[in-house]
């Protein structure tokens, strides 16, 4: 089955302690994004990755890192995570920059 | 930056009626714009994609038009069922230099009643 899989879906933690939020593809997908949505706000990217070695900023990448060591994964990286990076967030990929995404089910962080 | 509005209230409307969601935007015209449909606690999950050079799609019971001179998108829900009910977001991209650069609107509730 095609799928966008996040991990972990829930997290409660505190401020300045890191985290890491993956997400994995099994559609061989060029292209992967992260979002966060906020009420009100709608999804806001936060980082993409055209292909593997390659990423870029988004709308809102302050406060968070990715790397795209290998095509299938696309990890987020909170080094000091703050109680404003409380959120939504979603992975998806997609053949390319350009097409439909496909959606993870989501994480929530809280952040307290 | 690029600004996209959609109805912040919720659009309640009678099973068998047509659902019609406005997209508006601003500054630059977007090469493709895509209509996604979002179930509370899930991820969106892709309904349509219209090019700029394309005036209408169409899929099954859904519709989708693209005026860049208004710089509005429409989406409508024809015969309208309960299980139409979501949250309805559109999505913006650039073209050329911005590929993978997506834009969200915050999204339109839908309520259809039996």
């Amino acid at each position: 089955e095609a799928q966008v899989t996040q991990n972990p879906r829930y997290l409660i933690t505190v401020t300045g302690k890191k985290l890491t939020v993956t997400c994995s593809q099994n559609m061989n997908h060029e292209y992967m994004s992260w979002y966060r949505q906020d009420p009100g706000l709608g999804l806001r990217q936060i980082y993409y990755s055209m292909n593997v070695e390659v990423t870029d900023k988004g709308d809102v990448p302050e406060g968070y890192k990715v790397s795209r060591k290998e095509k299938r994964n696309f990890p987020l990286i909170l080094e000091s995570p703050s109680p404003n990076q409380t959120s939504l967030y979603f992975c998806a990929s997609s053949p390319n920059g350009n097409q439909p995404q496909h959606f993870g089910d989501g994480t929530r962080l809280s952040i307290l | 930056s690029q600004k996209i509005e959609q109805n912040s209230e919720a659009l309640n409307i009678q099973e068998g009626k047509t659902a019609t969601l406005t997209c508006n935007y601003t500054n630059y015209s977007p090469a493709y714009l895509q209509w996604y449909r979002q179930d509370p606690g899930r991820g969106p999950v892709f309904l349509l994609l219209i090019r700029e050079n394309e005036k209408e799609k169409r899929k099954e019971r859904l519709k989708v038009t693209f005026d860049t001179t208004l710089k509005q998108s429409l989406f409508h829900i024809t015969a309208s069922q309960p299980a139409d009910s979501a949250t309805y977001l559109c999505a913006l991209v650039r073209a050329t230099d911005s590929w993978g650069k997506f834009q969200f609107g915050a999204g339109t509730q839908v309520v259809v009643t039996p």
